[in-house]
This record gives structure tokens, sequence and C-alpha cells, in this order.
């Protein structure tokens, strides 16, 4: 199974929007609505920040959102913040119980 | 407080065994579903393995299957990663990680801090 696809950077400005998008195929994003978000600072543990498209855990700022249209999902960042420069992963369910990851984003504010 | 503490990575050389293991506290462990996620130096995530509660299914990345097998304790409260045919490219942080309660996976809503395997002549 192929990675999900991913931009490999993306950039903004405090206090702006920024969309990181994961397309995958029918077989994973566009089949299944768990798709999930994990933030991962330089040398820290990942983070889960949106799973099951759309849904926050308890302490995630609503300034993170997800969403998802066919084969593609997303991610916005809403109001950027300095500490929200990470990398950003999302992955799939992939059906069969096994699981995708996408290559990842570094998410700059510049 | 949900904490997961892994350990067993070390140094091994290709073709060599390894077991890893995670110790977990604070929440229902036995009705948990569980995996192991990884990651090479400077790449990015890539999941292993999954099991579900009592042990009773496993499900792998096609890459280990074969290799690694995934099980867990819950007398112990510990999930397992056995590693064998080690190769180069396994070498990576390997991380256990929880499914968020009445979801599936990746909600992975915990993580442990990870534990170095290097595979390594």
């Amino acid at each position: 199974q192929s990675a999900l696809t991913q931009p490999p950077s993306a950039s903004g400005s405090p206090g702006q929007s920024v969309t990181i998008s994961c397309t995958g195929s029918s077989s994973d994003v566009g089949d299944y609505n768990f798709v999930s978000w994990f933030q991962q600072h330089p040398g820290k543990v990942p983070k889960l920040i949106i799973f099951e498209v759309s849904r926050r855990p308890s302490g995630v700022p609503d300034r993170f959102s997800g969403s998802k249209s066919g084969n593609t999902a997303s991610l916005t960042v809403s109001g950027l913040q300095a500490e929200d420069e990470a990398d950003y992963y999302c992955s799939s369910n992939l059906g069969s119980d096994s699981v995708v990851f996408g290559g990842g984003t570094k998410l700059t504010v510049l | 407080e949900v904490q997961l503490v892994e350990s067993g990575g070390d140094l091994v050389q290709p073709g060599g065994s390894l077991r890893l293991s995670c110790g977990a506290s604070g929440f229902s462990f036995r009705g948990s579903w569980l995996s192991w996620v990884r990651q090479a130096p400077g790449k990015g995530l890539e999941w292993v393995a999954n099991i579900k509660q009592y042990g009773s299914q496993t499900f792998y990345v096609e890459s280990v299957k074969g290799r690694f097998t995934i099980s867990r304790d819950d007398t112990k409260n510990s999930l397992y990663l056995q590693m064998n045919s080690l190769r180069n490219e396994d070498t990576a942080v390997y991380y256990c990680a929880r499914v968020y309660p009445g979801s599936s996976w990746p909600s992975f809503d915990y993580w442990g801090q990870g534990t170095l395997v290097t595979v390594a002549s």
C-alpha cells in the first residue's frame, strides 16, 4: 500500500490560516471515515489532533479542524501561532484493520 | 493519567532478534486496541502492527509479516513486539500507541516516548 500524499511543506504568517492536504484513494481515505492527523514537534512524540476526519480530542484547540472530500482529507490550522510550527502527518484506515500514513508536511510559521 | 512506556530497544546485528515491551497504566488495558508505529531517523511515521482486545486478532504491514509478532499480556498490562530476522531498514524509533476508546485505527490518542532499535553490523 502506497503512503498517502502530503505536500512536503506549508507555511503561513501568524494569524493566517493554512490548509494541508492528504490525498489517498478510494481504498483508504475515500472509503473510510477513519482519518487522523498528528502533530510532531522536533524530537517529540506524535500528538493526535484530529481523528475520525473531523473530531478533536479533548484539549486540542478549535483552531485545528479536519475535513474530507472524496479521496482527499484536509487539515486547516486557523489563527496560526508560532507553536504550530511542526511536522504534520495524516493517516487513514486501509480496511482489513491496517493503516497507512502520509509522508508528512513541515509547517513553517513565517 | 494514561501512560505508555516502551523498553527493549538496542543495537542488534542484521539477522538478529529483539523483543520490545510497552507497559501501560491509567486506563482499561484489557479492552483496548493497541499498535506499534515506527519512525526511521529523519523520516516519517510508519505503521507496523495492530492488536485488538484480548489478542484475538493481529495485523501487520507487509514488510514485517513473518518476521515480527505483536502480542499482549493483559495480566501485566503489557504490549510486546517480537522482532526476528532484523534488517538494516528496521532501524527506527518504535512507539506503542493506544486507539481512542470506541474508535478504530488510526485514532492513536496516546503514544509512548519511543524506544530506539538500531540494526547494524
